[in-house]
């Protein structure tokens, strides 16, 4: 079944980096693209952008442009976030979801929560 | 930038039909999404292209969109049904934007 599988949980200090990884299964991972949205604790969902791992294009929310950076992998059939320069906003649960053009969104990841503190 | 609006919260008995709605400027001339997401899991999408169903998903929940404002339907919503819904849209410059969601309280 398609399943996407996301690394776990990260504690980070106030202007470190993190990556996040979003692994596929059960679809041809080249077939749609990946977007990445985050969840700040009781908020709402926030969109951060796309990757297309095709050809390896990618869209940037304008809130996050210079300070993320998605990647993947297609031997592995994996995607990545890089968010940098973190602060305590950035503490959310991040998830990784597929998207085509007519079904956004139609499959998530299990999410991974991003801590940022001193 | 471009918002969605939603009401913070719904409630209703069981058995009662439950209706979210969402507004925006564009959504007259782009498609709404809507996602349930139950309290610690990650959001399921309920309704694709302001009215149709995934496999899956009971013909309990239903969509509509009509000029700036769409709705979700839960018919006969039961306590599992709780949850927050979230309506999703692109705006002209394919930005992707969410609401502000709404939770659905069944008692």
């Amino acid at each position: 079944q398609v399943q996407l599988v996301q690394s776990g949980t990260e504690v980070k200090k106030p202007g470190a980096s993190v990556k996040v990884s979003c692994k596929a299964s059960g679809y041809t991972f080249t077939s749609y693209t990946m977007h990445w949205v985050r969840q700040a604790p009781g908020q709402t969902l926030e969109w951060m952008g796309w990757i297309n791992a095709a050809n390896d294009n990618t869209k940037y929310s304008q809130k996050f442009q210079g300070r993320v950076t998605f990647t993947s992998d297609t031997s592995v059939s994996t995607a990545y976030m890089e968010l940098s320069s973190l602060t305590y906003e950035d503490t959310a649960m991040y998830y990784c979801a597929r998207s085509q053009p007519s079904l956004p969104f139609d499959c998530w990841g299990q999410g991974t929560l991003v801590t940022v503190s001193s | 930038s471009y918002e969605l609006t939603q009401p913070p919260s719904v409630s209703v008995s069981p058995g009662q039909t439950a209706r979210i709605t969402c507004s925006g400027d564009t959504l007259s001339k782009k498609y709404v999404y809507w996602y349930q997401q139950k309290s610690g899991q990650a959001p399921v999408l309920v309704i694709y292209e302001d009215s149709k169903r995934p496999s899956g998903i009971p013909e309990t929940f239903s969509g509509s969109s009509s000029g700036t404002m769409a709705t979700l339907t839960i018919s006969g919503a039961q306590v599992e049904d709780e949850a927050d819904y979230y309506c999703y849209s692109t705006d002209t410059s394919a930005n992707h934007v969410f609401g502000g969601g709404t939770k659905l309280t069944v008692l």
